[in-house]
């Protein structure tokens, strides 16, 4: 159980091109949901928090206009790279909750592989 | 902001050795904490949750312990095996949602 599905798994694309993320929960209702960026050899940062019909909250250093997160209902979560350049190109990772409190762990999806050329 | 330390940042161990992977986070004012492992280009497995006022959880042949007060946590892993080997992060989650990673231990069992 507990299964979370990212998609798609690697994106190739040309600097200036907006890039959609899905984050999807395939077995139980995700309140809220996580997207992390991991650089090669770096741990994961997180960039931002979303619940369910609520606006995302970014971490300190993220831009919101960059990085638009769109949580409309309890199973899927999307991440768009809007105007993406070589410098955003990362391993970007979802996760997602079955509470906003956190007495349930988080799962993790299998990430996305970004990269602008 | 919290910081996590994982140490020893790798290990290479022959199959069947005990071990222990140490997590220390500089905030203990935490919610709960969770272990996980990540295989390369591969998203996050969750292995342990431990909440705040528990001091250990079990899963087969894993046991993780949790010292909030001081800022420690530890991931026992039993008669390990091959299929082990991967980066293990232990993430300290505060109230609802922030979760900080450290860099991991990278976990090799030789067969």
């Amino acid at each position: 159980g507990a299964v979370v599905s990212q998609h798609p798994s690697w994106v190739i694309c040309k600097s200036g091109t907006s890039v959609k993320i899905e984050c999807r929960s395939l077995d139980f209702q995700a309140t809220t949901m996580f997207w992390y960026r991991q650089f090669p050899k770096q741990s994961l940062m997180l960039m931002a928090t979303s619940n369910e019909g609520s606006k995302a909250t970014y971490e300190q250093g993220v831009e919101k206009d960059k990085f638009l997160i769109n949580h409309a209902s309890l199973t899927l979560s999307t991440l768009t790279v809007t105007s993406a350049h070589p410098e955003d190109s990362s391993f970007y990772i979802c996760s997602a909750r079955g509470d906003r409190l956190g007495n349930q762990p988080q799962h993790f999806g299998d990430g996305t592989r970004l990269s602008i050329l | 902001k919290q910081e996590v330390t994982q140490i020893p940042a790798a290990l290479s161990v022959p199959e069947g050795e005990n071990l222990v992977l140490n997590c220390s986070f500089t905030d203990s004012a935490i919610y709960n904490l969770q272990w996980f492992r990540q295989d390369p280009g591969k998203g996050l497995t969750s292995l342990l949750l431990i909440q705040s006022s528990q001091r250990e959880q079990t899963s087969g042949r894993l046991n993780a312990s949790l010292d909030k007060s001081s800022g420690r946590s530890t991931l026992y892993i039993a008669a390990s095996q091959p299929g082990d080997s991967a980066t293990y992060l232990c993430a300290p989650g505060a109230t609802g949602n922030q979760f900080y990673f450290g860099t991991g231990t990278s976990l090799t069992v030789i067969p």
